[in-house]
């Protein structure tokens, strides 16, 4: 079953406003990470926040989490064409895989 | 450094068929996942090894799959025979495991997948 589970399924926005993604879970945490899937291509990471963080920065991106919540959110500020993509979140298992979402696909028109 | 590199990116075959997706891992990674994304069941995880050992298999849909690991630096994961409803990309990730009881804290890279087309 998914343990990440992201909202919207789909956001179109157009060059220069603010996406954002949100992303809730079922069970506790250490971590929580956010990935981007171009078209045709791998995931690839982009940020992790630990349960003890309640935001984190990276270029562009802002991630919270709240943990009483059991939900994080992914913000893209400025968005450009080249953010178009569906991203992830997921939360680690018990073990040492983890656990994707269906994700959001996100279409930014210039 | 080289990212995950998979092989073949695309593969045609006729139900029936073996099918054989390879993966090498980046060097120094200790974990490795396998994947299989599709429209309606998104990104499941299939199989995922620790320092070459299987570690969970649940996910492998049928006794059709296996994968091997046997080594650090090269995984496989084989269908046999091939069905139509295997067509998918079938994705390999690895990572540094960093261990905790609640679960690894290192990202996963992956590879770019195969896009598997099953006749």
């Amino acid at each position: 079953s998914q343990q990440g589970e992201e909202d919207p399924q789909a956001l179109s926005i157009q060059e220069g406003e603010n996406a954002t993604m949100n992303c809730s879970y079922k069970t506790s945490i250490n971590n929580l990470q956010w990935y981007r899937q171009n078209s045709g291509r791998g995931l690839v990471h982009l940020i992790l926040i630990r349960s003890n963080e309640r935001e984190k920065h990276s270029g562009r991106l802002r991630v919270t989490l709240d943990t009483s919540k059991k939900s994080s959110s992914l913000l893209i500020t400025a968005s450009r064409a080249a953010d178009t993509a569906s991203y992830f979140c997921a939360t680690p298992e018990k073990g040492n895989d983890m656990r994707f979402g269906a994700g959001t696909r996100l279409t930014v028109k210039p | 450094d080289a990212g995950v590199i998979q092989s073949p990116r695309h593969e045609v075959t006729e139900m029936g068929q073996e099918v054989t997706l390879r993966c090498k891992p980046i060097s120094g990674h200790n974990s490795l996942f396998w994947y299989r994304q599709t429209m309606m069941r998104g990104l499941e995880l299939l199989i995922y090894f620790n320092n070459n050992v299987p570690i969970d298999d649940s996910g492998m849909p049928e006794d059709r799959f296996s994968a091997k690991m046997p080594n650090a630096s090269f995984s496989t994961l084989k269908i046999q025979p091939s069905e139509p409803r295997d067509s998918a990309v079938y994705f390999c990730a690895s990572s540094l495991s960093s261990f905790t009881s609640t679960g690894n804290n290192q990202p996963q890279h992956f590879g770019d997948g195969t896009r598997l087309s099953i006749l």
